[in-house]
């Protein structure tokens, strides 16, 4: 089947670094997502991967491997307002023929002083 | 001024009640998306629309309706609203020209059906 796997809560000090591991099962692959969400505010977008390796973004990075169906999120310095949940979702599409971009239910990070 | 918007931001509603979820978009992105949000579940495929002809069928359909009325509109509809169809709903968009075709999120409605 199709899954998506990654911890349900996390919890981190601030200025420190964090690292949100997603492991994935998928039909096809045709990229990786991470995404940023606020208690009750929609997804925004952090990161896109769909070659192995790490991308950097100021303060955050996120990794792929393909072959180990694995990525993850690194968040370096953190702040306060990095406390949301953090959604991994990696697209199939188009190999499975319908679009789907298939969601994992996301890891709550908390950060504390 | 926000890029996505979604209306009404929260309703709540009874059983067999037909509601219309609006969403409008301002990027000038093509593709248009419906998904719901439950706690613990990850983000749903409800339906989605790659232009204004074309209408394709989610991964979670039965009971729901959409109508693409211009590039910019994408409304969802629940013709007898059942209470397992309380949840977060969300509307997003995507330009295929950009290399990634990332999906850009609405605030959302809280949808509550009694």
């Amino acid at each position: 089947g199709q899954n998506i796997d990654q911890p349900t809560e996390m919890t981190a000090t601030e200025g420190a670094i964090v690292q949100i591991n997603c492991t994935y099962q998928t039909s096809g692959f045709n990229g990786l997502f991470w995404y940023q969400q606020h208690a009750g505010e929609a997804p925004t977008f952090l990161s896109y991967n769909v070659l192995d390796g790490l991308e950097e973004k100021g303060r955050f990075s996120s990794f792929l491997s393909r072959s180990k169906g694995y990525s993850y999120l690194l968040l370096k310095e953190l702040q306060m307002k990095d406390s949301a949940s953090y959604l991994c979702a990696v697209r199939d599409w188009p190999y499975t023929g319908g679009f789907k971009t298939i969601f994992g239910a996301g890891t709550r990070l908390f950060v504390k002083a | 001024d926000a890029d996505v918007t979604q209306t009404p931001r929260n309703r709540i509603t009874k059983t067999g009640k037909r509601i219309m979820l609006e969403c409008s978009q301002t990027k000038g992105h093509d593709r248009m998306y419906w998904y719901r949000q439950d706690p613990g579940l990850g983000l749903r495929l409800i339906y989605y629309s790659f232009d204004v002809k074309d209408i394709n069928k989610g991964e979670i359909s039965d009971g729901y309706s959409v109508s693409r009325q211009a590039q910019a509109k994408f409304s969802l509809s629940l013709e007898s609203a059942i209470p397992n169809q309380t949840a977060l709903y969300f509307c997003a968009t995507s330009d295929p020209r950009q290399f990634t075709d990332t999906q850009y999120f609405g605030p959302g409605t809280r949808l509550t059906v009694l």
